[in-house]
């Protein structure tokens, strides 16, 4: 069975400095992997993903993660954070569809990002 | 070109009343998808559909929870004698076959 992990319910960080935001996960196959982005009072928007190819993914506003298969690791990042970065971020695990043709995400339980000025 | 849409945005109902929530899936996408998302526990996945089937319907909390998806296009959630318990953002997500799923803004739904 697939899962995910994310450490921390709450994070703080000062305005110009490191984003970090762990997530581990599980998985019996080759995942595909999902960072999405909550802003209050709204849907969900994705900030990356990584299906195959380059670990090293980048995505929008400034954030990349890397899949680490030994450390069952998709971390995300950002150089400087901004006040605008303050919102709940979401890790997904999904199998891929194949041919069963389920993508069928499991999230994790997020986490709520605070940017201090 | 327009997003996943849902409707309405916000319902307040009683207890034991029922509800239908709405998702209009983006034009062409055939996969569509709904979520719960409870106050700190996460987004919880109810049922998918691809095409108007339903081949995973493992979500489903309860009886009481059942979907449809008619034309290949809109779908409705429909809980039927609403419970506190059932108090949560519905959200719904819609993909094409290349694995990215594209989130309306959800329904707020509070049983009082």
């Amino acid at each position: 069975a697939q899962s995910v992990t994310q450490l921390g319910s709450h994070v703080s960080v000062s305005e110009g400095a490191l984003v970090l935001l762990r997530c581990n996960y599980s998985s019996s196959v080759p995942p595909y992997l999902f960072w999405y982005v909550q802003y209050p009072n709204q849907g969900l928007q994705l900030l990356l993903k990584y299906t195959t190819g380059a670990t090293l993914v980048k995505g929008i506003n400034g954030f990349e993660a890397e899949f680490k298969k030994s450390e069952t690791s998709f971390h995300l990042t950002k150089p400087s954070a901004h006040m605008s970065d303050a919102a709940e971020y979401f890790c997904a695990v999904s199998k891929g569809g194949g041919t069963s043709g389920t993508y069928k995400y499991i999230f994790g339980t997020g986490t709520r990002l605070k940017v201090l000025a | 070109g327009a997003g996943v849409s849902q409707s309405p945005s916000n319902k307040v109902t009683e207890k034991g009343k029922d509800v239908e929530l709405r998702c209009d899936p983006i034009s062409g996408h055939t996969a569509l998808y709904w979520y719960r998302q409870s106050l700190g526990q996460g987004l919880e996945f109810l049922i998918y559909f691809q095409g108007n089937s339903a081949p995973d319907k493992s979500g489903l909390p309860s009886d009481r929870f059942s979907a449809e998806r008619t034309g290949g296009s809109v779908s409705t959630l429909t809980i039927q004698r609403t419970q506190q318990e059932d108090s949560a953002v519905y959200l719904c997500a819609s993909s094409s076959w290349v694995n990215e799923q594209f989130f309306g803004p959800g329904t707020r739904l509070t049983v009082l």
